[in-house]
Formats: structure tokens, C-alpha cells, sequence
């Protein structure tokens, strides 16, 4: 069945960087998009990055341009997220989500809590 | 990238429909056939009840249903059960080649 894995967070200052991990199992990862959604604490969902499934292409939401950057390695069915220069606004829970066609984020994450404070 | 506009919160009976709008622009939601919903209960992950603007998943209800006219979506859930509170929120894809949620809505079933 498929599985979606986060790692990686945890509390990091502000200013720091910090790289989350997505590792998938169940489906052929190279063949899917792979989104980064977050959610900070009692708030809404914000979507946050996709990655073309042969990683061609990325998109970045506003907030985040310049600062993250999606990845992937086809070989490992492994997604990432670097950030960097975090803030206190970047707080919240990261889920990792694969994409089928162009709306459907079928499977997702347990999601992992990143927390940016000094 | 604004966010989609939803209606803060929602309520109803059991057995009775509620009706969830999300409001984008034509560079959104009224621009593409893209719109998908999510159901979030307290402390687990989203998942998708509808996708595609009207598709659903296997193994969703078919008391959910979705709709679009213009730049607005609605999610649609008929015969309301208390299962059915939680949290929703739309999706769509945009012209920037972008995603963009909508604030979420809170389903509360009396």
C-alpha cells in the first residue's frame, strides 16, 4: 500500500536552515508529482511546493521562494525540502503528498512538525 | 496567491445537506477544471473527497458530491452524519502553475 514518511523536523533558530525528508514506499515514485503542503498551529493549510514527478520542474508558493527548495531522487523514492533563513512564520507541520493527474492529492503524510524559534 | 475564500464555518443536522463554497478567480477556480476538497479531522492528515471539481475518489461517500460555476466551487454533503464534522478545505490549481487552498471551513454536525 502506499506510504508516505516525513522526517526532519524539530526546533531550529531563526535564520537556520533545516531539510525534510519524505520517503515513499508502495508506488512508483518516479512517476508521480510530489507536493509539500503545511499547516501551521490551528490554521489552515498552505501550500507550500510541487516537484514534477521526473523532477523537471519546480514551483514555490511566495512565502517561501528563494528560501526552500523541493528535490527528489528517483533512485531512493525519496522527497526533500530544504529551508532556509526560517522564521518564526514558518512554524507549522509539514506533510509530504503525491499527485495523480492535476488536482488530486491522493495519498499524504503523517506530517512533521518544524518549529522555528530562539 | 490569495488564498480561496471559504465560509468560516458550517453547520447541520443529521440526514440534512450542507452546501461548502469556495470562491477563486478566473485564474483559479473559474480557469480550470482543477478543484479538489479535503477532510481534515483533529490531528490527521487531509484527504481527498473530491477531485477534479466533481470526481470521487473509490471509497468516498456518494453523499459528497462537487460543483463549479465561474470562480466558485461547492462542495455538497447530503444525509450528514456526525462522521462527517471536521474540517474542509478546496483546492485548486492556477495559472501560475501554482496551488492555492482555501482558509478551510468547519463542518459542525448538531
Amino acid at each position: 500500500q502506499v506510504q508516505l514518511v516525513e522526517s526532519g523536523g524539530g526546533v531550529v533558530q531563526p535564520g537556520r536552515s533545516l531539510r525534510l525528508s519524505c520517503a515513499a514506499t508502495g508506488f512508483t515514485f518516479r512517476s508521480k508529482g510530489m507536493h509539500w503542503v503545511r499547516q501551521a498551529p490551528g490554521k489552515g493549510l498552505e501550500w507550500v511546493a510541487v516537484i514534477w514527478y521526473d523532477g523537471s520542474k519546480e514551483y514555490y508558493a511566495d512565502s517561501v521562494k528563494g528560501r526552500f527548495t523541493i528535490s527528489r531522487d528517483n533512485s531512493k523514492d525519496t522527497l526533500s525540502l530544504q529551508m532556509n533563513s526560517l522564521r518564526a512564520e514558518d512554524t507549522a507541520v509539514y506533510y509530504c503528498a503525491r499527485l495523480s493527474g492535476w488536482s488530486n492529492l491522493d495519498y499524504w503524510g503523517q506530517g512533521t512538525l518544524v518549529t522555528v524559534s530562539s | 496567491q490569495s488564498a480561496l475564500t471559504q465560509p468560516a464555518s458550517v453547520s447541520g443536522s443529521p440526514g440534512q445537506s450542507i452546501t461548502i463554497s469556495c470562491t477563486g478567480t478566473s485564474s483559479d477556480v473559474g480557469g480550470y477544471n482543477y478543484v479538489s476538497w479535503y477532510q481534515q479531522h483533529p490531528g490527521k492528515a487531509p484527504k481527498v473527497m473530491i477531485y477534479d471539481v466533481s470526481n470521487r475518489p473509490s471509497g468516498v461517500s456518494n453523499r459528497f458530491s462537487g460543483s463549479k460555476s465561474g470562480n466558485t466551487a461547492s462542495l455538497t454533503i447530503s444525509g450528514l452524519q456526525a462522521e462527517d464534522e471536521a474540517d474542509y478545505y478546496c483546492s485548486s490549481y492556477t495559472t501560475s502553475t501554482t496551488w492555492v487552498f482555501g482558509g478551510g471551513t468547519k463542518l459542525t454536525v448538531l
